[in-house]
């Protein structure tokens, strides 16, 4: 079956710093990946996503590039803001885009 | 843009009683919800797709008759999770599909003690 391995958190960084997250996944197919975002208290936003191999989502300073070769999707940014403080979630849909299969959830807390 | 409102965002009940879960899209219309849960450090796992008008398809290995799915409107869905143990304690999340996107509510905290 479909899964997503994102990497443990939490991560702790000082604002302007570089993120990564890892993310990679396994599925039948050609899956579309996303980044999902969850604020405290707030339900789960879609930061991006990609459709197809070699695509970059991208949004809000924050990008992944679907890597069919490594089946990865690691979300990147170039300089962290104390506003970016939020759980990121990796996942993936193989067919509908309705149906989602999650990672764990990554804890992102930015410091000034 | 589109909004879904989850409510209650938090409850506790006592073990053996029923705690009913709300998802509304408030300004568009849903014929299809999804229920979500997810334990402590763990993935949010799909329980259960919810369709206006027919009977909720489960997920393998999830409970029918535990958890009873309603999707009686356009705009709401609800999740009855039925003689609740502390087993069932954990975070229950639903999203509604707007076509093309799917939008999350933010999700209810569910502790039985």
């Amino acid at each position: 079956g479909n899964s997503v391995t994102q990497m443990e958190g939490p991560v702790t960084l000082s604002e302007e710093a570089f993120l990564t997250i890892n993310c990679t996944y396994t599925a039948t197919g050609y899956p579309s990946l996303f980044w999902y975002v969850q604020y405290p208290g707030e339900g789960l936003q879609l930061l991006l996503k990609a459709t197809k191999a070699d695509d970059k989502g991208s949004n809000k300073g924050f990008e992944a590039t679907y890597r069919k070769e490594t089946t990865s999707f690691h979300l990147e940014k170039g300089s962290v803001q104390v506003s970016d403080s939020a759980v990121y979630f990796c996942a993936l849909s193989d067919g509908s885009n309705y149906k989602l299969t999650f990672g764990k959830g990554t804890l992102l807390t930015v410091n000034p | 843009g589109a909004v879904v409102s989850q409510h209650p965002s938090w409850v506790i009940c006592k073990s053996g009683t029923s705690v009913k879960i709300e998802c509304r899209s408030l300004d568009f219309q849903a014929t299809t919800m999804f229920w979500y849960r997810q334990f402590p450090k763990q993935s949010l796992m799909l329980m259960a797709t919810s369709n206006e008008g027919s009977k909720a398809t489960y997920e393998q290995g999830v409970e029918k008759d535990k958890f009873l799915i309603n999707h009686a409107s356009l705009t709401l869905s609800t999740l009855t999770v039925t003689s609740a143990h502390p087993e069932d304690s954990s975070f229950y999340i639903c999203s509604a599909r707007d076509s093309p996107a799917v939008t999350f509510g933010s999700g209810t905290r569910l502790t039985v003690v």
